[in-house]
């Protein structure tokens, strides 16, 4: 079955990074594209970027584009998600979801469990 | 950005009736040159990540019971539970994938009358 794995809960103080995994098993990992969003306390649910895994080519919000990075690592099956600059507004549980296809207008179908991240001097 | 807005902002209906929730877009999501909505429609509850209820608006998931349906077209959409379970009691969000950002309602809370 599809399973999206992700790392454990961090901590950082202002202006740190914080990078994030999440290892896919149980599909063909580069033939489904990979979202990353977030989710702040009591906030609706915000898309942070994609990644076409097969070519890792990525693209990201606008908003927070220049601070997030989303990478890959196919022989491990798993993606990064790596976000710099961090200030206490970035205090959130991440997810990385699939899409239902290779490309980001498929719908997303699984997600990982999620992984808090608290900024916080 | 699309604007997802979602009414009403919480639910409480009786153990086997029928639970309705609204979703507009403020533009179209409907996509002329194949003719599907890119609207999905997701259930969260406490502490979980949200799961896939419906897809292409009206499309259900695989494993969703039947008496979860979708519907609506354009900027207009509507989740039905048929018959409210137990269950069911969660958030429950519409998305765009229409175009990047993609976006999110602001969740609807469904609660037992």
């Amino acid at each position: 079955q599809v399973q999206l794995v992700q790392s454990g809960a961090e901590v950082e103080k202002p202006g740190a990074s914080v990078k994030i995994s999440c290892q896919a098993s149980g599909y063909t990992f580069t033939t489904f594209g990979m979202h990353w969003l977030r989710q702040a306390p009591g906030q609706r649910v915000e898309w942070m970027g994609w990644l076409n895994v097969g070519n890792g080519n990525a693209a990201y919000s606008q908003k927070l584009q220049g601070r997030v990075t989303i990478t890959r690592d196919t022989f491990a099956s798993t993606t990064y998600l790596e976000v710099t600059g961090l200030i206490s507004e970035d205090t959130a549980v991440y997810y990385c979801a699939r899409d239902r296809t290779q490309t980001w207008y498929g719908g997303i179908d699984y997600w990982g469990q999620g992984t808090l991240v608290t900024v916080s001097s | 950005d699309i604007v997802m807005t979602q009414s009403p902002d919480s639910l409480a209906v009786s153990l086997g009736e029928r639970a309705t929730f609204n979703c507009k877009s403020s533009q179209s999501v409907l996509y002329s040159s194949d003719n599907k909505n890119y609207l999905a429609w997701y259930q969260q509850k406490p502490g979980q990540p949200p799961k896939l209820l419906i897809y292409w608006a009206s499309t259900r998931e695989s494993g969703v019971p039947d008496r979860f349906s979708g519907s609506g077209s354009g900027t207009d959409f509507t989740l039905t539970i048929s018959s409210l379970q137990a269950e069911d009691v969660a958030v429950y969000y519409c998305q765009q994938y229409y175009t990047t950002p993609i976006t999110f309602g602001q969740g609807t809370r469904l609660e037992i009358k």
